[in-house]
């Protein structure tokens, strides 16, 4: 099992620019979630999912969007993206089960917005 | 979701127990109390778990506090590997969506 993993490692951007952060997930996972970190800060969540086809605003939605059309796979998209975007990007799976509360992590996008 | 309060960093010896505290005393009933940690450069990874009772895993132990207001994880022997953000987490069981609020967390050194 490959876990969580988060395309691409490492992305600069000039301001204004979009992309598309993918995250995957092999671990038939129903709930999926996409976090910002900023430095010397802790984790915020910015979208989530509870299953295929659902989305959900978190913390600091603004600025974002997601899809979940399959449910291995989680997009967060930056339409137009912006220097106070810049930030470490982490994705995020857990089963959803009665008994399973443990989110599992993804390595980490790191985006520079210039 | 209520708050956890942790000291911003501790500094432990190699191969000796470190306990880290964690104060939620606004936390009802519903709130399991949470234990991930992040290792330099790397996502979170989730620790321990639990509600009333102490627990136990091989990463480490969750002590909780009989008014559940402050809860201890212990390392029973830290390594170097074990340097990290430690960050204690309060999510409502009936949470819908399983959201976990992150704080600043506590970042441990370890000497050897």
């Amino acid at each position: 099992n490959a876990g969580v993993t988060q395309t691409p490692k490492f992305r600069v951007l000039k301001t204004g620019q979009s992309m598309t952060l993918l995250c995957a997930q092999d671990m038939n996972h129903e709930y999926m979630y996409w976090y910002r970190q900023d430095p010397g800060m802790g984790l915020r969540l910015i979208h989530y999912s509870v299953g295929e086809g659902t989305t959900a605003k978190g913390e600091v939605p603004d600025g974002y969007n997601v899809s979940r059309l399959k449910k291995q796979n989680f997009l967060l998209g930056l339409e137009s993206a912006a220097p106070s975007q810049t930030s470490v990007y982490f994705c995020a799976s857990r089963s959803g089960g009665a008994n399973e509360d443990t989110q599992y992590f993804g390595p980490g996008t790191r985006l520079t917005v210039l | 979701d209520a708050k956890t309060t942790q000291p911003n960093s501790m500094e432990s010896n190699e191969e000796e127990p470190v306990h880290l505290p964690c104060n939620h005393s606004t936390i009802s009933g519903t709130d399991y109390i949470h234990w991930y940690r992040q290792l330099p450069s790397q996502g979170p990874e989730y620790v321990i778990h639990g509600l009333t009772s102490n627990v136990n895993n091989r990463m480490a132990s969750l002590a909780i506090a009989e008014d559940r207001k402050s809860s201890t994880l212990i390392l029973h022997r830290a390594t170097l590997r074990d340097a990290a953000v430690y960050y204690c987490i309060l999510r409502d069981h009936y949470n819908q969506g399983g959201k976990l609020i992150f704080g600043q967390g506590t970042e441990l050194s370890v000497k050897p």
